[in-house]
């Protein structure tokens, strides 16, 4: 069936080392969604991309779509600890319009 | 606070109960959602309404039951559960359907005993 593949399930980092996600899909995404999960929390929606080679910032966050509309990744620089939680993609499928989530990368900070 | 109200926010039942978790949005929105989320696996959706309407039903097991009376409120009712729909169940509602942006509730944490 459909997938959107997200790696890694877990990374670990330093306080202030970068972070990224990357998310895959067997096939074409008409728009790509990724929200944040705190322990204990719900996922919060955080943005959309919906154009080939879409690139968007906030602050230290930058989200792109690929050329093909077919991954996407989320990078975090200098991670904070207000950052930790567990971060989803979400792809909609352009071929029958269902959102297929990713596992999620969960963001630890080293003690 | 998301504008997304679940109850209860936590639930114990046999296989033999029968319970129903309430969702509640207070966003004017006209798309509901249930989804399942266990422990390292995806979230899997499994319900969806718009405008009150069923659309889309994710090979769900039928003893999960799901109700929408009207635009603002979802319910689930479930029976003869088994120990492995044990889950955080996740009410999200989204301003019109096509899974837009999706607001989600606290969620009911489940336990079926």
């Amino acid at each position: 069936g459909q997938q959107v593949m997200q790696i890694p399930q877990y990374q670990h980092v330093q306080e202030g080392e970068d972070f990224t996600t990357y998310c895959n899909s067997s096939t074409t995404l008409s728009n790509i969604q990724w929200y944040k999960q705190r322990p204990g929390g719900h996922p919060v929606f955080l943005i959309q991309l919906v154009k080939s080679g879409e690139v968007k910032k906030q602050k230290r966050l930058t989200f792109q779509f690929g050329e093909a509309k077919k991954n996407s990744s989320l990078h975090i620089t200098a991670t904070q600890t207000t950052d930790v939680g567990t971060y989803f993609c979400a792809g909609l499928m352009d071929s029958n319009y269902q959102l297929i989530w990713g596992a999620g990368t969960k963001l630890i900070i080293k003690p | 606070e998301t504008g997304v109200t679940q109850t209860p926010r936590h639930l114990v039942m046999g296989m033999t109960n029968k319970k129903s978790l309430k969702c509640e949005q207070h966003l004017g929105h006209n798309a509901m959602y249930w989804y399942k989320q266990s422990a390292k696996k995806p979230l899997e959706l499994m319900f969806v309404y718009n405008f009150k309407e069923q659309t889309e039903n994710n090979s769900v097991p039928s003893r999960f039951s799901p109700e929408c009376p009207n635009s603002s409120h979802l319910f689930l009712h479930l029976h003869t559960l088994q120990p492995e729909d044990s889950a955080l169940y996740l009410c999200a509602s989204s301003p019109e359907g096509g899974n837009t942006e999706a607001f989600f509730g606290q969620g009911t944490r489940l336990t079926v005993v």
